[in-house]
């Protein structure tokens, strides 16, 4: 399965609400995770099942699903959230990931 | 606190073997299945492979086939990434990660960096 992630660079200022896609070539039900990678940290797992939020996610995130179309919205962009974000399909093997968006500040 | 520490990474030449080793701590390590993950500036993150809890089952990316093995030590909460037939493309981060409620990833070690070169 590939993961078609968009945007791939994202500029921002802190307040302001955003948005990364990722689209799969076939269907997967809702087996999209989502992950923000930050320089000197272990990747941390922000949301899986398309919309559950793990334990510890701040609630200005959030994860939908429309078919194969998968969004991970961050509302009221903080200076934190800043970083690399990534989908991942755990549908079936080869598990695969999207190839990221990253989000500076504007 | 969950924690994954790899070790083993470093210049390893082309057709060399080594064994990268990660060490889990704050969880259930024999309850839990176990994967290997690699990242590379030419294929972003790329899975390379699963062991399950009790060794029962390996899956493996097809990139790495027949030349990679996963291991573990259920009684050293050790988990092992045997790489064979090193090349240039093999070249990477490579980090493990423990399995979450299903297979997504609900933690990530830091990454050992592996370059093949001569």
């Amino acid at each position: 399965v590939q993961m078609t992630q968009s945007p791939s660079y994202l500029a921002a200022s802190p307040g302001e609400s955003v948005s990364i896609s990722c689209k799969a070539s076939k269907s997967i039900s809702n087996n999209v995770a989502w992950y923000q990678e930050k320089p000197g940290k272990a990747n941390k797992l922000l949301v899986h099942s398309g919309s559950t939020l793990q334990s510890g996610t701040p609630s200005r995130f959030s994860g939908s699903r429309s078919g194969t179309d998968f969004t991970l919205t961050i509302r009221s962009l903080e200076s934190e959230d800043f970083a690399v974000y990534y989908c991942q399909q755990y549908n079936e093997y080869p598990l695969t990931f999207g190839s990221g968006t990253k989000l500076e500040i504007k | 606190e969950v924690q994954l520490v790899e070790s083993g990474g470093g210049l390893v030449q082309p057709g060399r073997s080594p064994k990268l080793s990660c060490v889990a701590s704050g969880f259930t390590f024999s309850r839990s299945n176990m994967h290997w993950i690699r990242q590379s500036p030419k294929k972003g993150l790329e899975w390379i492979g699963v062991i399950y809890y009790d060794s029962g089952h390996k899956f493996y990316a097809d990139s790495v086939k027949g030349r990679f093995t996963i291991s573990r030590d259920n009684s050293k909460n050790t988990l092992g990434l045997e790489m064979n037939s090193l090349s240039s493309e093999d070249t990477a981060i490579y980090y493990c990660a423990k399995q979450g409620g299903n297979y997504y990833f609900d933690y990530w070690g830091q990454g050992v960096m592996v370059t093949v070169s001569s």
